[in-house]
């Protein structure tokens, strides 16, 4: 079955320190895509990153770094250096390649407190 | 810079009334979907369709209904709605080609039935 376990629920720092969220998936697919969603407090949904599953390419974009490692079935995503704006709930996501839905986590709330 | 728009953004409504919720995406993108959350922020896909005449229940179980007569428009509509629908229900779409492209959301509807 396709599951993706976002386990942090909850995460509060204090501004420019560095956080890592953890996003485990199980996938039975040998082609998978994978997303980051970040949710902030105005509610809509915004895209972060995708990967495909062949591309174990880690991704830096400015404060934002992805690690892809396919052995352990992570995708964690840190936020270097964070800010207040930051603050949000983040979703981990699956693309289930047959059925083309998405399969999300259960989200982290993350608090970037001055 | 995804343009997809969903009205009303906010929604306080009684018990029994029906409701239509509006979803526009100006992108030309095929396949849309439905996403209801919960408070606890898990996400879940109640509604899709990959086109016009097309639409197909999502994972949970849902007593609203869709439409897509247009391809630009995919309203979600509840005949009668009761407290257990108090949610917020957001909006997404994509390209049909290429299995790589992100859904793209619109900023949501917070109803809640009094």
């Amino acid at each position: 079955a396709q599951k993706v376990t976002q386990a942090q629920t909850e995460i509060s720092v204090v501004e420019k320190e560095d956080v890592t969220l953890d996003c485990v998936y199980e996938t039975r697919d040998t082609t998978y895509y994978l997303f980051w969603y970040k949710q902030p407090p105005s509610g809509e949904l915004v895209f972060l990153i995708r990967r495909n599953s062949f591309d174990e390419q880690n991704e830096i974009s400015g404060r934002y770094s992805w690690n892809f490692q396919k052995s352990t079935s992570s995708f964690n995503f840190t936020i270097t250096a964070s800010q207040v704006v930051d603050s949000a709930v983040y979703f981990c996501a699956l693309r289930d390649y047959n059925t083309d839905k998405l399969i999300f986590g259960t989200g982290t709330r993350l608090q970037v407190f001055p | 810079e995804a343009d997809i728009y969903q009205t009303p953004r906010y929604l306080v409504i009684g018990t029994g009334k029906k409701i239509t919720l509006e979803c526009s995406q100006t992108m030309g993108h095929d396949k849309m979907y439905w996403y209801q959350q919960d408070p606890g922020m898990e996400l879940h896909l109640i509604h899709y369709s990959y086109g016009v005449n097309s639409t197909e229940k999502g994972d949970l179980s849902s007593e609203s209904t869709v439409s897509r007569i247009r391809t630009e428009h995919f309203p979600l509509t509840l005949e009668s709605a009761r407290p257990s629908h108090t949610s917020q229900y957001l909006c997404a779409s994509r390209r049909r080609e290429g299995s790589y492209n992100e859904q793209f959301f619109g900023p949501g509807t917070r109803l809640t039935v009094l």
